[in-house]
């Protein structure tokens, strides 16, 4: 099974500021197969990038995705109100996993 | 528009039983694989179970191989979780959830809103 670690566990910003969320797998991930999901207090993830770095319908372009290998990278570039919640990578190549989330709250 | 509706939760003994529902509307349910996640409190996220399209295809996480079982009904667009001799630490908030694509490794891009599950005496 592939492990996925996600850093830092929680970050602590500002709105406006720019948030880095790191997802570090056991092993190598092909980019295909790599998403990241956004949570908020009582409800369902949300999709937000799949295949390391398309946007899901809707996800404003604040967000971007990269990475390659066993290192990924979701940005959020201006971080809005909205965008205070819990964040999962996913990897979905044969057996699936997720990381354990990046909460990032407001500083 | 895509939907999928969870029910069947509640509060159940250890060693009890449970089914979970998920109805499905707003796509053709029959062409796509689906998956039930389930979230303990405050924790993250679990991939518990998995049917093909079909329903003749089944995966299991290992933390529930033998106790859980997964089907579909796709005439009614329904998918199920029976939840057999549970315990404790099955209690949970459970997904289901859709994948993207119907064919080869696909993420979810589209999740119920849930069903919470409690096992306790």
């Amino acid at each position: 099974e592939i492990l996925l670690t996600q850093s830092p566990g929680t970050l602590s910003l500002s709105p406006g500021e720019r948030a880095t969320l790191s997802c570090r797998a056991s092993q190598t991930v092909s980019s295909t197969y790599l998403a990241w999901y956004q949570q908020k207090p009582g409800q369902a993830p949300r999709l937000l990038i799949y295949g390391t770095s398309s946007r899901a319908t809707g996800i404003p372009d604040r967000f971007s995705g990269s990475g390659s290998g066993t290192d990924f990278t979701l940005i959020i570039s201006r971080l809005e109100p909205e965008d205070f919640a819990v964040y999962y990578c996913h990897q979905y190549a044969g057996s699936r996993s997720f990381g354990q989330g990046t909460k990032v709250e407001i500083k | 528009e895509v939907q999928l509706l969870e029910s069947g939760g509640g509060l159940v003994q250890p060693g009890g039983s449970l089914r979970l529902s998920c109805a499905a509307s707003g796509f053709t349910f029959s062409s796509y694989d689906m998956n039930w996640v389930r979230q303990a409190p405050g924790k993250g996220l679990e991939r518990v179970s998995y049917i093909k399209s079909s329903g003749d295809s089944t995966k299991y996480a290992d933390s529930v191989k033998g106790r859980f079982t997964i089907s579909r009904d796709n005439s009614k667009n329904t998918l199920y979780l029976q939840m057999n001799s549970l315990r404790a630490e099955d209690t949970a908030v459970y997904y289901c959830a859709k994948v993207a694509y119907i064919s080869g490794w696909s993420h979810f891009d589209h999740w119920g809103q849930g069903t919470l599950v409690t096992v306790s005496s």
